[in-house]
């Protein structure tokens, strides 16, 4: 089954802990999107890789890391976590940078205190 | 800036009731047109896109929308709701032009609560 795959699902961490959230695609998609959602915001662009060892920031990139290293995975590093990282978090992917869509992984609650 | 605004932020509707939730951009180049359901704990789930050609695009679930470009709008459109529709819906816009990241930007959502 074609799928975007986070883990952990849930995560309470303190302030300053590092953290990686994990993702990984299973359809050879070349495009790659960290997305965090806030009420009243909709979702925001963090980081975004267009193929392997080609990572960009995206709107919102202050605070995180990500790497490329292999097509399937595109993990979000958190390297001193904050409350106001407090979010929802969905990793995407697509095809290519074309006229394609965008699946989502199932999101990961991370809760920083 | 580029941005979405979705009209509603909350609506209220009974079961079998039409339903239009409003959808405008801001940018003036060619554009990849999206709307993406959430039920609630759930991910973003794909009902419909629009990428060129008939402005009248059918996704799942009845759900239609149209692409007026002199109003820079994408309206989301159903005959009928179900309660099964309650779920947060957002409008998400991808500028196609020479510094073309890829991006989706997205609006604030719309919570659609549909009473039995």
């Amino acid at each position: 089954e074609a799928q975007v795959t986070q883990n952990p699902r849930y995560l309470i961490t303190v302030t300053g802990k590092k953290l990686t959230v994990t993702c990984s695609q299973n359809m050879n998609h070349e495009y790659m999107s960290w997305y965090r959602q806030d009420p009243g915001l909709g979702l925001r662009q963090i980081y975004y890789s267009m193929n392997v060892e080609v990572t960009d920031k995206g709107d919102v990139p202050e605070g995180y890391k990500v790497s490329r290293k292999e097509k399937r995975n595109f993990p979000l590093i958190l390297e001193s976590p904050s409350p106001n990282q407090t979010s929802l978090y969905f990793c995407a992917s697509r095809l290519s940078l074309g006229n394609t869509e965008a699946f989502f992984g199932q999101g990961t609650r991370l809760t920083v205190v | 800036a580029q941005s979405v605004s979705q009209h509603n932020h909350h609506v209220i509707l009974s079961e079998a009731a039409s339903l239009e939730l409003g959808c405008n951009y801001s940018y003036g180049g060619t554009v990849n047109l999206f709307w993406y359901v959430q039920y609630p704990g759930q991910h973003l789930q794909l009902l419909l896109k629009y990428f060129s050609g008939d402005p009248l695009v059918k996704g799942i679930k009845g759900f239609e929308a149209e692409f007026i470009k002199s109003k820079f709008s994408f309206n989301l459109r159903k005959p009928s709701v179900q309660w099964s529709d309650t779920a947060e819906y957002f409008c998400a816009v991808r500028p196609i032009g020479s510094s073309n990241t890829g991006k989706l930007i997205f609006g604030q959502g719309t919570t659609l609560q549909v009473k039995p």
